[in-house]
């Protein structure tokens, strides 16, 4: 099992440039997770999907959409950066109490 | 809005002492509370899951207890070694598919 994938690992975006992240999981696990990270302020919940098809907003969804067409991949999309945006992402599963997490994708807008 | 807090952000220990954090969460609507290691340039991996009031759990030298009725929960590292450096995150899980951490305690323990 590769557990939670994520890619790029690394990306430097201009100011308006559009992305999409990529997030796999291989766990067939129902719940996944966006969140961002940013110095002094922990994991902030981006998106999460609750299952194939499903998405909802969490705590900071500004400027991100999302999808989940597959159960194992959920996608974060920035279509027009912002420096705001510059974080590390982090994607996580779930199942029952324990959340897996990836090993994050750093991101910088200039 | 719901906010969950460590203290301190940030520790230094000497190799050998033992130490501790706090984790303070809402104690309405409980359902769990998560404790994390992270170390830098890694993900978070997960240490405990603790459900109910008094719980107590155990992983080599590091504990955790938990209070609901308060909204508390506690890590204690015993004999800290340089390798428990990392940072020590909290979740607090209310049952709505959504955790909300908090920001961390920092520990750097010296050799």
């Amino acid at each position: 099992n590769a557990g939670v994938t994520q890619t790029p690992k690394f990306r430097v975006l201009k100011t308006g440039q559009s992305m999409t992240l990529l997030c796999a999981q291989d766990m067939n696990h129902e719940y996944m997770y966006w969140y961002r990270q940013d110095p002094g302020m922990g994991l902030r919940l981006i998106h999460y999907s609750v299952g194939e098809g499903t998405t909802a907003k969490g705590e900071v969804p500004d400027g991100y959409n999302v999808s989940r067409l597959k159960k194992q991949n959920f996608l974060l999309g920035l279509e027009s950066a912002a420096p705001s945006q510059t974080s590390v992402y982090f994607c996580a599963s779930r199942y029952s109490y324990e959340q897996y997490f990836g090993p994050g994708t750093r991101l910088t807008v200039t | 809005i719901l906010n969950v807090e460590q203290s301190p952000q940030s520790l230094h220990v000497q190799e050998g002492d033992s130490t501790n954090f706090t984790c303070s969460f809402p104690s309405s609507n409980f359902y769990a509370l998560h404790w994390y290691r992270w170390e830098t340039a890694k993900s978070p991996e997960a240490l405990f899951v603790m459900t109910l009031n008094g719980d107590e759990k155990k992983k080599g030298r590091i504990s955790a207890t938990l209070n609901t009725k308060e909204g508390y929960s506690y890590l204690y590292i015993k004999g800290s070694q340089p390798e428990d450096s990392a940072t020590y995150l909290c979740a607090y899980d209310s049952g709505t598919y959504k955790y909300i951490f908090g920001t961390g305690t920092r520990l750097k323990v010296l050799a």
